[in-house]
């Protein structure tokens, strides 16, 4: 059964950092892209960043360009989210996801997610 | 950007009737690679993450409910449930997977009337 389990999401002040780690397992993560999504408490949801398999293309939203850092570490099956700068709209869940890859090919569509981890950004 | 636009917001449907989300993206979501169409739709219900239920705009994922399908390309999609069940109470996303970066569309909330 494949699992995605967020953790690392707190409380932070504006112009903190956090660091969300995303374990894998029932998988073969070494050969999956990953992404990251939010969502704003009542909002829907926003495509964040992903990474491909052996962490080496990124890609990444505008409002997190040059804050965020997504990366991986293969040998432990976890994803990892690296939050600088924090400001106030933030403040959302933080869900990672995984591509479909089949045959080595994989396609940007979602189909395991975690269940969360919540980020809040206030003074 | 894709920008993805679904209709409408929010919506009220007795149960076993039928309900029809519409999604529609500013250019093509039609690969030239495969000719398929790079549209997923996924269910959220309150305090779960969400659930893919489409895939490449019509494939429905295993163990979803055949009263759940989806049409459309190019630009204009629809995800149809043929006999509103009192589970499908949720939210409902498009997203497009055509390029980065990936967008959704901005959602839109099932519940019965």
């Amino acid at each position: 059964e494949v699992q995605l389990v967020e953790s690392g999401g707190g409380l932070v002040q504006p112009g903190g950092s956090l660091r969300l780690s995303c374990a894998a397992s029932g998988f073969t993560f070494s050969s999956h892209w990953m992404h990251w999504v939010r969502q704003a408490p009542g909002k829907g949801l926003v495509w964040v960043s992903r990474l491909n398999d052996d962490g080496t293309r990124t890609s990444y939203a505008d409002f997190v360009r040059g804050r965020f850092t997504i990366s991986r570490d293969n040998a432990k099956n976890t994803l990892y989210l690296q939050m600088n700068s924090l400001r106030a709209d933030d403040t959302a869940v933080y869900y990672c996801a995984k591509y479909y890859c089949s045959g080595g090919d994989c396609y940007g569509y979602m189909d395991a997610w975690g269940k969360g981890t919540t980020v809040t950004v206030s003074s | 950007d894709i920008v993805m636009t679904q209709s409408p917001d929010s919506m009220a449907v007795s149960l076993g009737e039928r309900a029809t989300i519409n999604c529609k993206s500013s250019q093509s979501v039609l690969h030239s690679s495969n000719n398929k169409n790079r549209l997923a739709w996924y269910q959220q219900k309150p305090g779960q993450p969400p659930k893919l239920l489409i895939s490449w705009a019509s494939t429905r994922e295993s163990g979803v409910p055949e009263r759940f399908s989806g049409s459309g390309s190019g630009t204009d999609f629809t995800l149809a449930i043929s006999s509103l069940q009192a589970e499908d109470v949720a939210d409902y996303y498009c997203q497009q997977y055509y390029i980065t970066p990936i967008t959704f569309g901005q959602g839109t909330r099932l519940e019965i009337k």
